[in-house]
């Protein structure tokens, strides 16, 4: 059972538009989550987190909003670049625990 | 300041051989994590440490995985013997450890690629 979900495994975007990238979680016990960023042949690279006692953390030009409700949180980039272009995985830990589920991971492509 | 040290970065090995990957993690960072990552997949915990002590492992294949993490600093993830599904990246993380905040970042390393045979 996947509890952290990325359902969109690739996204196009135009250099200097938005770029959305969605996560759907199911464990209502998750209460911290975070976007990672991974390059070919490197390791994922922290992005932003947040807590779920808040629904909007920003950070430059990254923005992850969290919808506790609807179970669900996105993170926008913009200007999108081309240096954006990799994978993102959101991730989400439960209250309580360590232990990191991770998404399946969305890959961003940033046209020039 | 230097990230987390993974080594070997590839190895490619025939099935029913052993194997076994190394990392060393930012100093200061007590906790370690090791991670499974399949093509397409998200990284998988395997295994947890909190200082020397294995927090959680429960999604460990005890039956041919182990690992080890001496003196609470480098840790090494063993595997014997090496199946054809073993295929994968190992990604070794570690962060401060269990507080808020800055202490949930997980810092990976590049990870070892093992593909066997």
């Amino acid at each position: 059972d996947q509890q952290v979900k990325q359902n969109s495994p690739s996204l196009s975007v135009q250099e200097g538009r938005i770029s959305i990238l969605n996560c759907d979680y199911t464990n209502s016990m998750f209460d911290y989550f975070l976007w990672y960023k991974k390059y070919p042949a490197e390791g994922p690279t922290f992005l932003i987190s947040i807590s779920s006692i808040k629904d909007k953390n920003e950070d430059g030009r990254f923005t992850v909003f969290l919808n506790k409700s609807a179970k669900h949180l996105s993170l926008h980039i913009v200007p999108s670049q081309p240096g954006d272009s990799a994978v993102y995985f959101c991730a989400a830990r439960a209250s309580g625990t360590y232990k990191y589920i991770f998404g399946t991971g969305t890959r961003l492509k940033v046209l020039a | 300041e230097a990230g987390v040290v993974q080594s070997p970065r590839y190895k490619i090995i025939e099935k029913k051989q052993p194997v076994a990957f190394w990392c060393n993690p930012i100093s200061g960072h007590n906790t370690l994590y090791w991670y499974r990552q399949n093509l397409g997949q998200g990284p998988e915990l395997l295994i947890r440490y909190e200082n020397e002590e294995a927090v959680d492992d429960s999604q460990l294949p005890k039956d041919r995985f182990s690992a080890e993490r001496l003196k609470g600093v480098d840790s090494t993830l063993k595997i014997q013997p090496a199946e054809l599904g073993d295929s994968a990246v190992y990604l070794c993380a570690s962060s401060l450890g269990p507080l808020r905040g800055k202490g949930n970042e997980q810092y990976f390393g590049p990870g070892t690629r093992l593909t066997v045979t």
